[in-house]
């Protein structure tokens, strides 16, 4: 298995730009994750799905839609990139029931300059 | 809503000392604790977890950590640490109703030679 995997590993964005963060997942986990990490800030949680079609806001959604029309895939999409969006991007995914680990992908370092 | 505060953002230690790392959680009637660790750039991988029995429960590398009910706690310790220890280390709860982890800050262990 590949795990949870990201693309691209790293992006440079101009203010304005968009661009989608790929994200997938081959362990047919239900549910998937993705948080950003800002220096000494701890991961805060953007958006996160139960299941293919489902999603739903975490802490810092705005700026960021998601979509989840596969088990698999789970792209996350800046519309209109600011400077506060800087930050490394991870994806995870967990299978359903408490005791589950929950996998992360290496990371998207994304800046908008 | 289920809170983890790490009261450490840095923890410098020399090798083969002993550390701790402390994380305390907001009070539940039941919890689901974890710890994970994230290596210089790298995505975040686990390190052990608590579920139920035990109150003690060890990873592979070492490191120990013990629920404390009363004192709503999940201390990270290991009695000897390495250079290759040096990461980042982050304490986590399940929140079960939405089936999402919440994170602490995270503390950075740096080993000195």
């Amino acid at each position: 298995n590949a795990g949870v995997t990201q693309t691209p590993k790293f992006r440079i964005l101009k203010i304005g730009q968009s661009m989608t963060l790929q994200c997938a997942q081959d362990m047919n986990h239900n549910y998937m994750y993705w948080y950003r990490q800002d220096p000494g800030m701890g991961l805060k949680l953007i958006y996160y799905s139960v299941g293919a079609g489902i999603t739903d806001k975490g802490e810092v959604p705005n700026g960021y839609n998601v979509s989840r029309s596969t088990t698999e895939d789970f792209p996350l999409r800046l519309e209109l990139a600011a400077p506060s969006q800087t930050s490394v991007y991870f994806c995870a995914s967990r299978d359903s029931g408490y005791q589950e680990t929950q996998y992360f992908g290496p990371g998207t370092r994304l800046l908008v300059l | 809503a289920q809170s983890v505060t790490q009261l450490d953002s840095q923890v410098p230690v020399f090798e083969e000392a002993p550390v701790e790392l402390r994380c305390n959680y907001s009070s539940s009637v039941s919890v689901y604790l974890f710890w994970y660790v994230q290596y210089p750039n790298q995505g975040l991988q686990l390190l052990l977890k608590y579920l139920s029995g035990s109150t003690l429960v060890e990873s592979i590398n070492g490191f120990e950590a013990e629920f404390n009910k009363s004192q709503t706690s999940f201390h990270l310790r290991k009695p000897s640490v390495h250079i290759s220890d040096t990461a980042e280390y982050f304490c986590a709860v399940l929140d079960q109703g939405a089936q999402k982890l919440v994170f602490g800050q995270g503390t950075r262990l740096t080993i000195n030679p």
